[in-house]
């Protein structure tokens, strides 16, 4: 069946310095969902990306939606203690239109 | 605006019990879901609903059981409860189905079987 891998699964950083997960799909996807779950919360959406090539930014954070809809990225400028948690990506594959999650990027922060 | 609310937050139930999750959404969204969420396994779907007496069965359904009397809630049925389902579990619900739109998550309930 589709799969969606998030990579890398675990990520330690020193404060200030940058921090990227990538998302890829076995399939082609019509759009693309980042989460953000703080230790012992809840997932919270940030931001959704539909276009082929789309970028969008939040602050610090740049996420990239690749050319043939099949891989997305999340980038973290400067990383600060408050980005900890884990991160999740979330992909609508095209041929189902079942949402498919990533396993995740746990991101700790070294202040 | 309360969201999606879940009952209860944390719970401990012996082996071959049963238990109701609750959660219940003010937003007014067809689309609801379950999850469990197993450490480093990311978010697996163990039923879904699309509407007041519509429901169907996700990735992982076995063990489990739910119904959908109004729009507002969709609790989740453990039957016999088995420590695979030692778990976390999310309810979420969304304006359309899919990725079409943000999922909004419950705050969890933190299930132990022993």
């Amino acid at each position: 069946g589709q799969q969606v891998m998030q990579i890398p699964q675990y990520q330690h950083v020193q404060e200030g310095e940058d921090f990227t997960t990538y998302c890829n799909s076995s399939t082609t996807l019509s759009n693309i969902q980042w989460y953000k779950q703080r230790p012992g919360g809840h997932p919270v959406f940030l931001i959704q990306l539909v276009k082929s090539g789309e970028v969008k930014k939040q602050k610090r954070l740049t996420f990239q939606f690749g050319e043939a809809k099949k891989n997305s990225s999340l980038h973290i400028t400067a990383t600060q203690t408050t980005d900890v948690g884990t991160y999740f990506c979330a992909g609508t594959s095209s041929n189902t239109g079942k949402l498919i999650f990533g396993q995740g990027t746990t991101l700790q922060v070294k202040p | 605006n309360a969201g999606v609310t879940q009952t209860p937050k944390f719970r401990i139930l012996k082996i071959g019990q049963s238990m109701t999750l609750q959660c219940t959404q003010d937003m007014n969204h067809n689309y609801m879901y379950w999850y469990r969420q197993d450490p480093g396994m990311g978010l697996k779907l163990i039923y879904y609903s699309v509407g007041a007496g519509i429901t169907d069965k996700g990735e992982v359904p076995n063990g489990y059981n739910v119904s959908r009397s109004t729009t507002e809630d969709f609790p989740l049925r453990l039957e016999l409860a088995a420590p695979s389902q030692t778990s976390v579990y999310f309810c979420a619900s969304s304006f359309t189905p899919g990725g079409g739109s943000p999922l909004h998550f419950g705050n969890g309930t933190r299930l132990t079987v022993t």
